[in-house]
């Protein structure tokens, strides 16, 4: 079973960015998603990237702020939120897309981290 | 984007007894592809079910799945005191991939 293990909590300014790290041990990743959840509040997908293929694909709620990279070498996912509001304070998740075909990911996620909490706030 | 909406927000049940959630989709969710998943607070979620009704490595039989289209369900047939949770449900035929608000289950 793959094990997620991210980085630690982070305090932002508004309007700067904030980089989180996602790392597998225990096996690795073909694809990984990343979710967040506001305080209180369910789930959102923002975006996923998928290594064996080179493609990465984002929600359009985040398009344009939302940078998603992997080292396959190091088996660690990164994702990188720009331009932070109060609105984007919540615990960030990456999860393993479950299932992976020859030709595309499913994304549905089978082990996550441990939640990684943004805060913005001036 | 396909919008989930889960009934009841909140559902209050004893140990023994039988949930019945549910989960709505609008429009309809490409093939099967829903999931379900449990957390309970200050944890990651779990995966519970995929393709609407396969169960996930490990998870108890007393949960299962059913549905398609836009309507599907989640059922625990003998609530454990581990079970009281909240419950949400995932589509991820159509990107993005949208989740429900939640159902959360309590004891009563």
């Amino acid at each position: 079973q793959v094990h997620l293990v991210q980085s630690g909590a982070e305090v932002k300014q508004p309007g700067s960015s904030v980089k989180v790290s996602c790392k597998a041990s225990g096996g690795t990743f073909s694809s990984i998603s990343w979710v967040r959840q506001a305080p209180g509040q369910g789930l959102e997908w923002m975006g996923a990237i998928t290594p064996i293929f080179a493609v990465t694909h984002y929600a359009p709620n985040f398009q344009g702020r939302l940078t998603v990279t992997a080292d396959k070498y190091t088996n660690t996912a990164y994702m990188q939120l720009s331009i932070l509001t109060s609105g984007d304070t919540a615990v960030y998740y990456c999860a393993r897309d479950a299932y992976c075909s020859s030709s595309s990911c499913y994304q549905y996620f089978d082990s996550w981290g441990q939640g990684t909490l943004v805060t913005v706030s001036s | 984007e396909v919008v989930l909406t889960q009934s009841p927000g909140t559902l209050s049940l004893s140990p023994g007894e039988r949930a019945t959630l549910t989960c709505r989709a609008s429009p309809s969710v490409y093939s099967t592809y829903l999931a379900w998943y449990q957390q309970k607070p200050g944890q990651a979620p779990r995966l519970l079910i995929y393709d609407a009704a396969t169960r996930a490595n490990g998870i108890p039989d007393r949960f299962s799945g059913s549905g398609s289209g836009t309507d599907f369900t989640l059922t625990i047939t003998w609530l454990e005191p581990e079970d009281f949770a909240v419950y949400y449900c995932q589509q991820y035929g159509t990107s993005p991939y949208t989740f429900g608000q939640g159902t959360k289950l309590e004891i009563k």
